[in-house]
Parts: structure tokens; C-alpha cells; sequence
């Protein structure tokens, strides 16, 4: 069965650092990965995805991700945080079976520091 | 455009009491879906919709948990007798098509207390 691991509940970095999330996946088929973002009071919204084609994903406000079938992983970087930054980050992958069933991470809190 | 609208955002209520939740989904979109989000956990699916036919709903604890969307557009979520272990937040989304990789949109969520 597929399953989502997100390494580190809580992560905290200065303005400017880089920011990496961890996640890493488990799947017997080829999976497609995605990055939601979910800010406080708000609904997820999706940050990037992967879904079988350029292995290095850019996404939306400066985010991007690393497909690695060798690591299993898909892990979510950011060259430089902002203060907006600030939020919870959930990972994802769909189940196989013909349509979108996602099956989340249990979420990484990041917090942006001045 | 209106993203997913969801009513109510808060609810307190009694154990044992019922409850409901309204999703009115993105203008054309088929697939609707609804997440319960534990808190410090991911959303877990309860059910997905194409269009009014609940089309996985192996997830839902079919005791007491209830869901339709009449005519392929809002749907409800209710919960009857609602028990402590229900406390959470209540996501709605909807997608396009249910093809797999497509972008979910998310509303803002029901966030339930159950005392």
C-alpha cells in the first residue's frame, strides 16, 4: 500500500536560509507526488507535483522538489525563506487506480525566523 | 472565480448530537471529496463523489456518518451521534475530473469540537 513519511513534524530556519522538507514515499507502482501548502485558516492549496516527467519540479513562490526513485523521495527546497514562508506543509502521493486518491504525510510545520 | 465555499467554519456541539457540513464546490468540477483532518495529522479521505455517485466510500464509518450530493453539485457530510473522537477539521475539495495527478482544490474547512 502507498504511504507518505514526512521526516521532522516542526522546522524552523532564519529569513534568507534554505529551506528543506523531507518526505519520502512507498509505492509498488510509479507514483505521482504532490506538495500542498495549507496556511493558518486557510485550505490546502497545491505548491507542486510530480507526475512521471522532468524529475525536478519548480512550483509556485520560488518552491521546488526532487523526484529520486533510487531514494524514494521527493523532498520540497527553497533557496532562500521568506516570513510567508510560514505555514504547514503536507506531502503527498496518489494511490494508483485510475483516479486521484491522495494519501498524505502527516504535515511539516515550518517556521520562518527574522 | 469562487473557490470551494464550506459552512460552517466552527461548530461546537454535545456528544451525541448531530451534525452537518456544506460544500459547494468549484463551478464544473465532477469530482468532489471529503478529507478529515485529525489535528497534527494529514487529511485522511472519507469519500470521493463523480458527480452524485459516491464512487469510494470505503473510508467512511458508514454507523454514523452520512453523505450525499444531490444533482452532481453541493454536497452535505453528517455525522449522527457525533462522539468525542469526531472533533477534527472537515475538508471539502473538488477536482476538475477524478483523473489521477490532477490538482485537488481545497475549501477552508468545518473545524468540529465535540464536547
Amino acid at each position: 500500500a502507498q504511504s507518505v513519511t514526512q521526516l521532522g513534524s516542526h522546522v524552523s530556519v532564519s529569513e534568507g536560509a534554505l529551506v528543506l522538507l523531507r518526505c519520502n514515499y512507498s509505492s509498488s507502482v510509479p507514483p505521482y507526488l504532490f506538495w500542498y501548502v495549507q496556511y493558518p485558516n486557510q485550505g490546502l492549496q497545491l505548491l507542486l507535483k510530480y507526475t512521471s516527467a522532468a524529475t525536478l519540479v519548480k512550483g509556485i513562490n520560488g518552491f521546488e522538489a526532487e523526484f529520486k526513485k533510487s531514494e524514494t523521495s521527493f523532498h520540497l527546497t527553497k533557496p532562500s525563506a521568506h516570513m510567508r514562508d510560514a505555514a504547514e506543509y503536507f506531502c503527498a502521493v496518489s494511490v494508483s487506480g485510475g483516479y486521484n486518491k491522495l494519501i498524505f504525510g502527516a504535515g511539516t510545520r515550518l517556521a520562518v525566523h527574522p | 472565480e469562487a473557490g470551494v465555499v464550506q459552512s460552517p467554519r466552527y461548530k461546537i456541539i454535545e456528544k451525541k448530537q448531530p451534525v452537518a457540513f456544506w460544500c459547494n464546490p468549484i463551478s464544473g468540477h465532477n469530482t468532489l471529496y471529503w478529507y478529515r483532518q485529525n489535528l497534527g495529522q494529514g487529511p485522511e479521505l472519507l469519500i470521493r463523489y463523480e458527480n452524485e455517485e459516491a464512487v469510494d466510500d470505503s473510508q467512511l464509518p458508514k454507523d454514523r456518518f452520512s453523505a450525499e450530493r444531490l444533482k452532481g453539485v453541493d454536497s452535505t457530510l453528517k455525522i449522527q451521534p457525533a462522539e468525542l473522537g469526531d472533533s477534527a477539521v472537515y475538508l471539502c475539495a473538488s477536482q476538475a475530473s477524478g483523473g489521477i495527478g490532477g490538482e485537488l482544490f481545497f475549501g477552508e474547512g468545518s473545524r468540529l469540537t465535540v464536547l
